[in-house]
């Protein structure tokens, strides 16, 4: 079954605008990270937020962390067109190093 | 990228024949998994291995097996390939002792005719 759940499935912004995602999850985790995918490509490391952190930043990313809700956010300020991909968010749940995916959320950035 | 490649990168196949899907890795990381990709599910977890014949299930390992007798290459095989195991398959690693975050290939897509 899923632990991540991210919404919306689909965005479209134009550039220089925000884009924000989110993603819930069912158990409790050690960290929760957000992992890009170019169409056709392997997925890549974003960013890793821990348990006991409320907010992380780097570069134009921004990952909140609501442990109470069991939620996180993703927001990409001033996106560019080259931003355009699926974004998944992942939760390690346990000590096995596995990490459960959530479904993406397609971002469709317009020149 | 962390040195990963996955071989073929593309298959054509008939139902009821075996598949070998190949991960090859030159980072020397411990844990290796395999995943497949589908619309509408995302990634799901087939097989993970912690170390050289060291291996586990994950969420989606019925018609699915693994080996690993080397650290550098972790070997997915489809014993009868089925219609329904047409996906994208990804490998990834990592070395838990030091990160979370995993690497990943850039996948194979097979389709089972």
């Amino acid at each position: 079954s899923q632990q991540g759940e991210e919404d919306p499935q689909a965005l479209s912004i134009q550039e220089g605008e925000n884009a924000t995602m989110n993603c819930s999850y069912k158990t409790s985790i050690n960290n929760l990270q957000w992992y890009r995918q170019n169409s056709g490509r392997g997925l890549v490391h974003l960013i890793l937020i821990r348990s006991n952190e409320r907010e992380k930043h780097s570069g134009r990313l921004r990952v909140t962390l609501d442990t109470s809700k069991k939620s996180s956010s993703l927001l990409i300020t001033a996106s560019r067109a080259a931003d355009t991909a699926s974004y998944f968010c992942a939760t390690d749940a346990g000590n096995t190093g596995k990490l459960i995916f959530g479904q993406g959320t397609t971002l469709q950035v317009k020149p | 990228d962390a040195g990963i490649t996955q071989s073929p990168r593309h298959k054509v196949t008939e139902t009821g024949t075996p598949v070998t899907l190949r991960c090859h890795q030159t980072e020397n990381h411990r844990y290796m998994y395999w995943y497949r990709q589908d619309p509408g599910h995302g990634l799901r977890l087939i097989h993970y291995s912690y170390g050289v014949k060291d291996t586990d299930k994950g969420e989606v390992s019925d018609g699915y097996s693994v080996s690993r007798s080397k650290t550098e290459d972790f070997l997915l095989t489809l014993e009868s390939a089925t219609s329904s195991q047409t996906s994208v398959y990804f490998c990834a690693t990592n070395d838990r002792e030091r990160q979370e975050t995993q690497y990943f290939g850039p996948g194979t897509r097979l389709l089972v005719l």
